[in-house]
């Protein structure tokens, strides 16, 4: 069926550095692309969404691009901070599926001082 | 603002037992979602509701019931817990035609 994945289980960086995490996904009708951050013994936490009509949005240091053509997201977070230490997840979503999130399986960001 | 609140937080049961986690939310969304999480797996969803006095089966239902007398309350229920039931559930709400959601903190069920 369906899935959406995520390319690497772990991610390491330095803090100060850009973080790029990355994703696959199958669903080609999917609406919405969304990324949400879990930090440990926490829900997860709504990060940013992109349209499948668009192809970059910007938030507060983070930026998701959507690639249709191979269908791949990324997540991209400028000066990455101790803070950001969580697992990201990319999530699709489809109306004409009942607008149900479809979640990958997570990529571990951890934030070297 | 409490947002989705999940009660209770934490619960161990013995093979067999009953129990119903309980989720509120007081924004007014018309879309409740009930997903379990596994150690290195993503959210699976169980159960869902567009709307008041409905529901509908997502990926893993099996094992579970949920109902949804009112719209700011989903309730997922577990008749005979099993060891497989071991998890972490998140309830989960949202607009109609939203593309997120906001999660509650979370219930980890623990059968023995």
């Amino acid at each position: 069926g369906e899935s959406v994945g995520l390319h690497l289980p772990t991610l390491s960086v330095q803090e100060g550095d850009n973080s790029i995490i990355n994703c696959a996904y199958s669903n080609s009708a999917s609406d919405y692309f969304i990324w949400y951050k879990q930090e440990s013994g926490k829900g997860p936490q709504f990060i940013i969404d992109i349209r499948s009509n668009m192809d970059k949005r910007q938030g507060q240091r983070v930026t998701v691009l959507l690639n249709k053509t191979v269908k791949h997201l990324s997540l991209q977070i400028a000066a990455t901070q101790p803070g950001d230490s969580a697992v990201y997840f990319c999530a699709e979503k489809a109306y004409n599926q009942g607008g149900k999130l479809i979640f990958g399986q997570g990529t571990e960001l951890s934030v070297k001082p | 603002n409490a947002g989705v609140t999940q009660t209770p937080k934490f619960r161990v049961l013995k093979t067999g037992q009953s129990m119903t986690l309980l989720c509120a939310q007081d924004m007014n969304h018309e879309y409740m979602y009930w997903y379990r999480q596994d150690p290195g797996m993503g959210l699976r969803l169980i159960h869902y509701s567009v709307g008041e006095g409905t529901t509908a089966k997502g990926e893993v239902p099996d094992g579970y019931n949920v109902s949804r007398l009112k719209k700011q309350n989903f309730l997922l229920g577990l008749e005979s817990a099993a060891p497989s039931q071991t998890s972490v559930y998140f309830c989960a709400s949202s607009y109609l035609g939203g593309s997120g959601y906001t999660f509650g903190s979370g219930t980890r069920l623990t059968v023995v």
